[in-house]
């Protein structure tokens, strides 16, 4: 168990709505990143936030976004959902507050992941 | 543009004996380098990192060998075991310049009886 929660574990929708993800990181880690798995596709990130903000932006479409709230928990949102959408959804945390800035800071723990199924 | 290439999605090995798995950049900003395993239905767990300043390091039966000039780095399982069987990720970052990390294709590993 890395400490990492999301919900749902799985999610089935139809085109064109719009679905939320959520992430909540290990205790005491500021940062959480997203990453999309697709069929025969390794992890994309989409994006990573840091304490609220947000800190860098991987191959994540306009139709997605993401927030980080002040209990550092962090959703995901899809909207206007299209088939090729249909991934497994992962969600990463790490930097823990008042660690070294030392190499660890890249070390990530990642949740169970959210599957979505776009019909 | 895949900047972390596993060009072999899937290799199998008999249990016992060395697994390697090979990874390479292209992009020369990256200076650390990351695999995760990951099993079915479970997201993928930290396994071994090495900084750009080392060429090797070294954690029980696992070891991430690193050649900077050839952008290549390679995991080494050994002796393999029925347990190393999982879908093993390279990943690389360019720690003081972004914080994202990017993830190769992952390379499945079959261990073998």
């Amino acid at each position: 168990d890395s400490g990492v929660t999301q919900t749902p574990k799985h999610l089935i929708t139809a085109t064109g709505q719009r679905v939320t993800l959520r992430c909540s990181p290990r205790s005491g880690d500021l940062s959480v990143y997203w990453y999309q798995q697709s069929l025969d596709q390794g992890l994309q990130f989409l994006i990573h936030y840091y304490n609220g903000e947000e800190r860098a932006k991987g191959n994540i479409l306009e139709r997605f976004s993401a927030q980080q709230f002040p209990d550092l928990h962090s959703e995901l949102n899809l909207s206007s959902l299209e088939l090729g959408d249909s991934a497994l959804y992962f969600c990463a945390s790490g930097r823990p507050r008042g660690a070294p800035t030392a190499i660890s800071y890249n070390e990530q723990f990642f949740g169970p992941g959210t599957r979505l199924t776009v019909l | 543009d895949q900047q972390v290439k596993q060009n072999s999605p899937s290799l199998s090995v008999q249990e016992g004996r060395i697994s390697i798995l090979n990874c390479d950049y292209t992009n020369s900003m990256f200076d650390y380098f990351l695999w995760y395993k990951k099993y079915p239905a479970e997201g993928p767990t930290f396994l071994i990192s090495i900084s750009s300043i080392k060429d090797k390091n070294e954690d029980g039966r696992f070891t991430v060998f690193l050649n900077k000039s050839a952008k290549h780095l390679s995991l080494h399982i050994v002796p393999s075991q029925p347990g190393d069987s999982a879908v093993y990720f390279c990943a690389a970052s360019a720690y003081e310049r972004d914080d994202k990390i990017i993830f190769g294709k992952g390379t499945r590993l079959h261990i073998l009886p």
